[in-house]
């Protein structure tokens, strides 16, 4: 157990519709990441979060966003999902934003969009 | 940008038997590297990291990799093969192009134990 959650573990929606899935860091972790799972692109980053401020953004559509709350949970809004957005969802944490510090990876929220 | 580069998406060993996967890095800077571990339906686990204090980094389960500059290379070993170490394996580099701190995978390489 890395110490990291996310739900909802799975989730299935229809076409053009919109989703959120929640990330908690572990305890006293400042910075939250999404990355995105799929079988066509392989693990890619998402965006990354430090104490409630964007820090960097990676190949993340415009249709997705994001946020890190005061409490330092962070939510990941999907809309007018297709079919190709369905992938395993992963948010990871770590202390502070140095390059050093290992990300510890949550279980995933698997995404399948019908 | 850091990148990271595995070969070889699939690599079967026999129980007992020496665990190499092979992960070569680019990077123009001195690079932050690691190895994580995906058990099936299961999220990624930290096997080990580089970070420039030593070049032989030891991990978890008997993992074990050597940054290797000369090569650009950052191979994972281990001596003997367990049943329990099927799983993925993803290399990655910590790459800052652009502010922040994201990490690069490589595409992973899938390890079956045979009996």
């Amino acid at each position: 157990d890395s110490g990291v959650t996310q739900t909802p573990k799975h989730l299935i929606t229809a076409t053009g519709q919109r989703v959120t899935l929640r990330c908690s860091p572990r305890s006293g972790d400042l910075s939250v990441y999404w990355y995105q799972q799929s079988l066509d692109q392989g693990l890619q980053f998402l965006i990354q979060y430090y104490n409630g401020e964007e820090r960097a953004k990676g190949n993340i559509l415009e249709r997705f966003s994001a946020q890190q709350f005061p409490d330092l949970h962070s939510e990941l809004n999907l809309s007018s999902l297709e079919l190709g957005d369905s992938a395993l969802y992963f948010c990871a944490s770590s202390r502070t934003s140095e390059t050093y510090n290992e990300q510890f990876f949550g279980p995933g929220t698997r995404l399948t969009v019908l | 940008a850091q990148s990271v580069t595995q070969l070889g998406s699939h690599v079967s060993v026999s129980e007992g038997a020496l665990v190499l996967l092979r992960c070569n890095y680019s990077s123009s800077v001195p690079p932050y590297l690691f190895w994580y571990v995906q058990y099936p339906n299961q999220g990624l686990q930290l096997l080990l990291k580089y970070t420039s204090a030593a070049t032989l980094v030891k991990g978890i389960n008997g993992f074990e990799a050597e940054f290797k500059k000369s090569e650009t290379s950052f191979h994972l070993t281990k001596p003997s093969a367990h049943m329990s170490d099927a799983a993925e394996y993803f290399c990655a580099v910590s790459d800052q192009t652009g502010g922040g701190n994201k990490l690069t995978f490589g595409t992973g390489t899938q390890l079956k134990v045979e009996l």
